[in-house]
């Protein structure tokens, strides 16, 4: 069985561009969840999507955003990036009957903004 | 954005030795859990705990939910090379689905 698909797995932009991030879920997985991993604000949650619709937010800027595919892939992009947006983002997938929390992530795509 | 205290930070430990780690909140959780994760990777979960008080075993790894839902402990009898990676605990609130707020993180490092 596949494992969470994110793609690419690094990136490098410059400020003010913008950023596409891909997830491909485990087969059967209908919510998908971003976090963003940086060494000083640690595994931050940023959006759970499920069915289309986004189901939580986080506490980030509206230059985050993201949506979901009918077949369950997801996409977030991140606009007008800053120096600070570099970070390792992680996508996880979990089955609407998965026992609360019980997560599964991708490797991550590592952005480095210059 | 709000982490969880976990402590220690980071621990060198000799092969086959027992670990203890920990994690506090000032809130309480409806779900304590416990994700590892190696370089290069995301994190996997270990154990998931659902009931104050609950202790859960998976293999060598032990872990309890706090009385008053604001903390939980790991324990991990006799540690291999492979026990070598960061230690994660997170907590989630009920009706937040994949919504975890997630600890400082533990790292574990184990010498022969």
């Amino acid at each position: 069985k596949a494992g969470v698909t994110q793609t690419p797995r690094y990136l490098i932009k410059t400020r003010g561009q913008q950023v596409t991030l891909s997830c491909s879920p485990i087969s059967g997985h209908r919510s998908v969840s971003w976090y963003q991993q940086t060494p000083g604000q640690g595994l931050q949650f940023l959006f759970e999507y499920f069915s289309e619709t986004q189901r939580n937010k986080g506490n980030f800027p509206g230059r985050f955003s993201g949506r979901q595919f009918s077949n369950s892939r997801s996409e977030m992009n991140v606009s007008t990036l800053e120096l600070g947006d570099s970070a390792l983002y992680l996508c996880a997938s979990s089955l609407e009957a998965s026992l609360p929390g019980e997560l599964f992530f991708g490797e991550g795509s590592r952005l480095t903004v210059l | 954005g709000q982490q969880l205290n976990q402590s220690p930070q980071s621990m060198f430990i000799q092969e086959g030795e027992d670990v203890s780690m920990n994690c506090t909140s000032s809130s309480i959780f409806n779900t304590w859990l416990w994700y590892k994760q190696d370089p290069g990777e995301g994190p996997v979960l270990l154990i998931a705990l659902y009931k104050a008080g609950e202790l859960t075993s998976n293999g060598r790894l032990t872990a309890q939910f706090g009385i008053t839902r604001k903390d939980s402990f790991l324990n991990i009898s006799a540690s291999i090379p492979s026990d070598v990676g960061i230690y994660f605990c997170a907590g989630q609130r009920a009706g937040t689905a994949s919504k975890l707020t997630f600890g400082t993180g533990t790292r574990l490092q184990v010498t022969l």
